[in-house]
């Protein structure tokens, strides 16, 4: 599976937008991009996923580049309850399942 | 709607001795996969089912089980606990078994410590 880096930590304040960067220059045409968070003790969460093209939901937007070796996760708007680790995961069409999480990016949401 | 849901939330055990995590997915979910994380690090993969039958496996010993009963529900067996095995267990379900797309559903954890 190809391999992601994100910063290990960052901070961002309450009410600004939070732009979460990853790297993923192996990236092969068919794997797509994944972005999951852990907050506290809970489970990680499912926020979003693209293959080539930005992507925008109700809790956040993916941008992708062009060559796909690396994408940001937007966060509108942070509130202190996204203070979390965000994962970017590569996931490969047939990995069923199976995500492969790294370290994550401990984002922490300032007032 | 109830999420997925795991038993027990926090359990102490000793090493040697054997555990079952027990696992239940969203209604309607047909596949369950379990992770292992360690406190600091990221989920790692250990097995997915899919409609009772093994769908994947990570690199894990053989002394992690695990089984999908008709219900879709599951069990994670840990024989033999090592120190290193204290971890919390985090149980995933979804509708399909995701050759495409789709998110997975996880679970609140079950939190292992071995004495």
């Amino acid at each position: 599976d190809a391999k992601t880096t994100q910063p290990p930590s960052m901070d961002c304040a309450e009410g600004r937008a939070a732009n979460l960067p990853c790297n993923h220059s192996t990236i092969s045409g068919n794997e797509y991009v994944y972005w999951y968070r852990q907050i506290h003790s809970q489970g990680p969460q499912y926020i979003i996923h693209g293959l080539k093209n930005n992507e925008t939901n109700e809790m956040a937007s993916l941008i992708i580049t062009e060559d796909r070796k690396s994408s940001t996760l937007i966060l509108p708007h942070a509130t202190l309850r996204d203070t979390a680790v965000y994962y970017c995961i590569v996931r490969p069409p047939a990995a069923g399942n199976k995500l492969t999480f790294g370290g994550g990016t401990r984002v922490l949401v300032k007032p | 709607d109830a999420g997925v849901t795991q038993s027990p939330t926090h359990l102490i055990k000793t090493r040697g001795q054997h555990v079952t995590l027990r696992c239940s997915p969203i209604s309607g979910h047909k596949s369950v996969s379990w992770y292992q994380q360690v406190l600091g690090q990221g989920p790692q993969f250990i097995f997915q089912y899919y409609e009772k039958e093994e769908r994947g496996r990570g690199n894990f010993p053989d002394r992690f089980s695990a089984r999908q009963f008709p219900n879709y529900s599951s069990e994670l067996n840990v024989n033999a606990l090592l120190l290193g095995d204290s971890a919390l267990y985090l149980c995933a379900s979804s509708l399909e078994d995701q050759r495409n797309t789709g998110e997975l559903f996880f679970g609140e954890g079950s939190r292992l410590t071995v004495l």
